[in-house]
């Protein structure tokens, strides 16, 4: 079954600091990989997505993820933090082809984002 | 609507009692999700339909939880004798069909059991 792990629950960083969210992902077969967010009292919603068209994708609000099979990562960068970027992060997986679980959408534990002044 | 519509927002219950939770999906969108967030428990995936089919319903807890959807719209999840455990918050997602993986979520329904 796909999964996603997320490490670490909480990163600090000053506002101006390079921003980077781990994760990795297990997968038989090429996945396709999403961040989410999830601002204080909002619902969430996509940040970006990863479907195998390239490697490096770029969301919103300045936000890049970068696919490394090698690697099985699929980790989150911004290369300047801003105090409206605290949140709560979650990387995804999407289920494999064929199956009843083709939808499904698995989600990670998620990483809260703290950004100091 | 505009967005995902969930309701209510807030119920809080009694042990032992049902509950169900509402969830009205953006016009047009074939898939239709159900999560449940506790904290520091992330997202736990539940069940989510394609129209009124359910493909997966491998994340339902136990035979308290149901879920359905009719007229490939309105989805209602429902909790049987809830327990405390159950205490959480129920989102709801939709998606123009579930091969996109790019859900739209409402805000959720917090629910407390006593």
């Amino acid at each position: 079954a796909q999964s996603v792990t997320q490490l670490g629950s909480h990163v600090s960083v000053s506002e101006g600091a390079l921003v980077l969210l781990r994760c990795n992902y297990s997968s038989s077969v090429p996945p396709y990989l999403f961040w989410y967010v999830q601002y204080p009292n909002q619902g969430l919603q996509l940040l970006l997505k990863y479907t195998s068209a390239a490697t490096l994708v770029k969301g919103i609000n300045g936000f890049e993820a970068e696919f490394k099979k090698s690697e099985t990562s699929f980790h989150l960068t911004k290369p300047s933090a801003h105090m409206s970027d605290a949140a709560e992060y979650f990387c995804a997986v999407r289920g494999n082809a064929g199956g009843t679980s083709y939808g499904k959408l698995t989600f990670g534990q998620g990483t809260i984002l703290t950004v100091h002044p | 609507g505009a967005g995902v519509s969930q309701s209510p927002s807030n119920k809080v219950t009694e042990k032992g009692k049902d509950v169900e939770l509402r969830c009205d999906p953006i016009s047009g969108h074939t898939a239709l999700y159900w999560y449940r967030q506790s904290l520091g428990q992330g997202l736990e995936f539940l069940i989510y339909f394609q129209g009124n089919s359910a493909p997966d319903k491998s994340g339902l807890p136990s035979d308290r939880f149901s879920a359905e959807r009719t007229g490939g719209s309105v989805s209602t999840l429902t909790i049987q004798r809830t327990q405390q455990e159950d205490s959480a918050v129920y989102l709801c997602a939709s998606s123009l069909d579930s091969y996109t993986g790019e859900l739209f979520f409402g805000e959720g329904s917090r629910l407390t059991v006593l």
